[in-house]
């Protein structure tokens, strides 16, 4: 199956500031990579499809890049709702995986 | 405003089968794919399966033998059934829409139930 890995495992920044993160496929996904924003105790949300379509409602300062192997999902000025935990997933090859998880904490 | 909602034990016996529903409201159960996932401490997300109101469901290989997915269309719900359970299956389950055919991420969530192994 497809790993997924996630970097780093957390990322401490204050609001305002340029988030990178990184999610490395253990094998070309193509173009088949979501990113999803999981608040405590809350559900995943959807935040970019297919490497860098938003979903309905998630702001522009999210936006993603990438193909292949390599994907970064970059928030452009964070806001405090931002601080959040962020998944990749693809859905290139069976069985669909995620990866182990991002945490964006404030500084 | 479409929402699902997982029902079911929140504790369950090694060895014992974990039956859960999830419960579609706003929306025909017909009309999408409907998958559960899980989210332990140790294996982070894990997708287990989907469902389609017609054809077969699709199982992770890693839990098949185990497992069965199915759907209730009066109901408008479909349904987990994971057999032989031990304490590596204690995990948060969400159930979650299918974009589409071939969109296979997403895009709708519930609010997940826990469910612990324990004697």
């Amino acid at each position: 199956e497809v790993v997924l890995t996630q970097s780093p495992a957390t990322l401490s920044l204050s609001p305002g500031e340029r988030a990178t993160l990184s999610c490395r496929a253990s094998q070309s996904v193509s173009g088949y990579l979501t990113w999803y924003q999981q608040k405590s105790g809350q559900a995943p949300r959807l935040l970019l499809y297919d490497v860098s379509n938003r979903a309905t409602g998630i702001p522009a300062r999210f936006s993603g890049s990438g193909s292949g192997t390599d994907f970064t999902l970059t928030i452009s000025s964070l806001e405090p709702e931002d601080f959040a935990v962020y998944f990749c997933q693809q859905r290139d090859k069976w069985p669909l995986t995620f990866g182990q998880g991002t945490r964006l904490e404030i500084k | 405003q479409v929402q699902l909602q997982e029902s079911g034990p929140g504790l369950v016996k090694p060895s014992e089968t974990l039956s859960l529903i999830c419960t579609v409201s706003g929306a025909s159960i017909s009309s999408y794919y409907w998958s559960w996932i899980r989210q332990s401490p140790g294996k982070g997300l894990e997708w287990i399966g989907y469902i389609y109101h017609r054809g077969s469901p699709k199982y992770n290989p890693s839990l098949e033998s185990r497992l069965t997915i199915s759907v209730d269309t009066s109901k408008n719900q479909f349904s987990l059934k994971l057999n032989s359970m031990t304490a590596a299956d204690t995990a948060v389950y969400y159930c979650a829409r299918v974009r589409a055919y071939g969109d296979w991420y997403f895009d709708l969530w519930g609010r997940g139930t826990l469910v612990t192994v324990s004697s």
